[in-house]
This record gives structure tokens, C-alpha cells and sequence, in this order.
């Protein structure tokens, strides 16, 4: 059974540094892994999404990476703003149905 | 904006009335998804469809949830005798099919009085 971890739970860092989130999955067979940001009470905005093929993927200041033997994703988030308070949520493909979450990394960048 | 549209956003009720929520996929979109969401969890997934054929269900569907999406184009998510274990986030997405990327909605929040 696929199960997705992040670590941490929970982060807080002043604005300005960069920061790396973390994901681990249990299962290697995957066609894709996605991060995702979800603010309080709404809903998901993808942010980036790595195919299984693939090493990592960039958008502006975010950088996710992918090792899939590994089981392990990274998000970096360079020169972190307040606006990036966010929960982040790691996410896999195992199969062409459902999406597989993590429970998140709730992160608040403090100004 | 014609992205995926969820109503109501938010719905209190009380424990053992009947809930129903809506979600209106993007055009085009011949999947449609159903995930719900508790408190510091991620989404789970729930069920999903293939035009207007239901094709998987989690066994976190139980018999008092049902969905339909009679024409392949919205759907809707029915809960009976709804529980105060039932309070939760109720996210939809939609996709074009296959691995493609699944865009979600902004959810229907539910609480149970």
C-alpha cells in the first residue's frame, strides 16, 4: 500500500531564507509526484508536478526534485516571502485514478 | 475563470439530516474525482467517474454515501444520516482522463452540529 510522509509537520523561518520541505514514499511505481499549496479553508492549487521520468521541475522561485528509487521528493522555496504561508502537500501517482496525499507541512514565513 | 466550481461552500447541518453537495467539472473534462478532507490530514479519495460510469469506490464510502453524475457532466455527492465523524472538507477535481493532471475545486467545507 502507497503511503506518502512529509517532514515536518510544521515549519516556521523568517522571511528571506531558503527552505526545503521533504516527502517520502513507500512505493517506487509511479507515473508522477505533485506538490500542491492549500490555504486555509480552500481548496488545492498545484504547483508542480514531476513525471516519473523526470528529476526535478523549477516555476519561478520553486524547485521540486525527484528520486524516485529513493522514494523521496524535495520542494525548495528560495528567498521565502510572507505570502508563502501556506500548507504544502506532497502527492503521488500511483496508477491513471486517484492521487495519493501526504498529510502536509504546514509552513508560516514570519516577516 | 472556468475552473471546477463546488456548492455550496460551506454546509452545517445537524447529525442525521441528509446532505447533498454539487460539483460542475471543467468543460470537456471526462473525469471527475471526489476526495474529502479532515483536519491536519491530507485529501483522501472517496470515488471517481469515468463520464457517468462510477468507477472505484474507497471503502471510506460507506453505504450512506452516494454519487452520481447522471449526464457524464456534474455530479453530486449525497451523505445520509450524516455522523459527526462526517465533518470534513469535501474536494472535487476533474481531469481530461488517464495521468492527466487533476485541477480540484474549493472544496464544500461540512460541519455536523
Amino acid at each position: 500500500k502507497q503511503e506518502v510522509t512529509q517532514i515536518p509537520a510544521a515549519l516556521s523561518v523568517p522571511e528571506g531564507e531558503n527552505l526545503v520541505l521533504n516527502c517520502s514514499f513507500t512505493d517506487s511505481a509511479i507515473y508522477n509526484l505533485q506538490w500542491f499549496r492549500q490555504d486555509p479553508g480552500k481548496g488545492l492549487t498545484s504547483l508542480l508536478l514531476i513525471q516519473s521520468s523526470q528529476r526535478e521541475q523549477t516555476s519561478g522561485r520553486l524547485n521540486a526534485s525527484l528520486d524516485k528509487s529513493s522514494g523521496r521528493s524535495t520542494l525548495y522555496i528560495a528567498a521565502s516571502q510572507p505570502g508563502d504561508s501556506a500548507t504544502y502537500l506532497c502527492a503521488v501517482r500511483p496508477g491513471d485514478d486517484k492521487i495519493i496525499f501526504g498529510k502536509g507541512t504546514r509552513l508560516h514565513i514570519l516577516p | 475563470d472556468t475552473g471546477v466550481s463546488q456548492d455550496p461552500r460551506h454546509k452545517i447541518t445537524k447529525r442525521g439530516q441528509n446532505v447533498t453537495f454539487r460539483c460542475d467539472p471543467i468543460s470537456e473534462h471526462n473525469r471527475l474525482y471526489w476526495y474529502r478532507q479532515t483536519l491536519g490530514q491530507g485529501p483522501e479519495f472517496l470515488t471517481y467517474f469515468q463520464n457517468e460510469a462510477q468507477l472505484e469506490k474507497s471503502r471510506l464510502l460507506s453505504d450512506r454515501f452516494s454519487a452520481e453524475r447522471p449526464k457524464g457532466s456534474f455530479s453530486t455527492l449525497e451523505i445520509q444520516r450524516t455522523e459527526q465523524g462526517d465533518s470534513a472538507m469535501y474536494l472535487c477535481a476533474s481531469s481530461l482522463g488517464g495521468i492527466q493532471p487533476q485541477h480540484f475545486g474549493d472544496g464544500t467545507r461540512l460541519s455536523i452540529l
